[in-house]
């Protein structure tokens, strides 16, 4: 059935490396979102995305963070360098949406992300 | 400041009983409310989305109610299943910019079945 896939699942590095975080929208999805999920803070958005053109990112810390979707079955999340208190589960969900639609987000199982 | 707040944080219920889980909001302006499932360790799973116009809606065991003159909605569960154990979170869109994607996620309820 269709899910969106995210890779990795778990993630553990150091400080100060480059972590990359990928998803697989579901196909036909024409939006993706990224959301972060802390205990403090639960789930917040990051960015998202309409037709592979970003449309919000004001979530997202721009020092260090970018997202990008290079093509409609590929959005990736990068963080650079990276920081103890980036240590989240990160989730990508996909849509179909539009002005005036309410879009459903489909939730893919998210990328568990460690900074030591 | 769009908000969402749910209530109680944590619920602990023998199986088969019914339980009813609340959020309160004050998204503006409000195009729709949902509820999500969120297992451990797994992505959160749409329940139900309310419109404006809805009162009531049902989903299997899962029923919810919004009432957008008090900004409140409740999910209630009937007949509770150990699977039921999970994280429920509300959330309402808002913003009025590109439609109502941008999500103001409750905190969540944490409710534990127990046999």
């Amino acid at each position: 059935d269709a899910r969106v896939t995210q890779t990795p699942r778990h993630k553990v590095t150091e400080m100060g490396q480059e972590v990359t975080m990928r998803c697989q929208p579901i196909l036909g999805h024409n939006t993706v979102f990224w959301y972060r999920q802390t205990m403090m803070q639960g789930l917040e958005l990051l960015a998202y995305f309409r037709n592979r053109a970003p449309l919000d990112d004001s979530g997202m810390p721009k020092d260090r963070f970018s997202a990008e979707m290079p093509d409609a079955t590929l959005a990736t999340l990068k963080i650079q360098p990276s920081e103890p208190r980036d240590s989240a589960v990160y989730f990508c969900a996909s849509g179909f949406g539009g002005p005036g639609l309410n879009t459903e987000a489909f939730f893919g199982q998210g990328t568990r992300l460690t900074v030591v | 400041k769009n908000q969402v707040e749910q209530s109680p944080q944590s619920l602990i219920i023998l199986e088969g009983k019914n339980c009813t889980l609340q959020c309160n909001y004050t998204v503006s302006p409000f195009s729709n409310l949902r509820w999500y499932k969120q297992d451990t360790g797994r992505g959160p799973v749409s329940l139900t989305i309310m419109t404006f116009s809805e009162n009531t809606k049902s989903n299997g065991r899962y029923t919810a109610t919004l009432d957008a003159d008090t900004k409140q909605s409740s999910l209630h569960i009937t007949a509770s299943q150990l699977s039921d154990s999970a994280s429920y979170i509300c959330v309402v869109p808002g913003g009025t910019n590109f439609g109502n994607e941008k999500l103001t996620f409750g905190t969540g309820t944490r409710l534990t079945i127990i046999p």
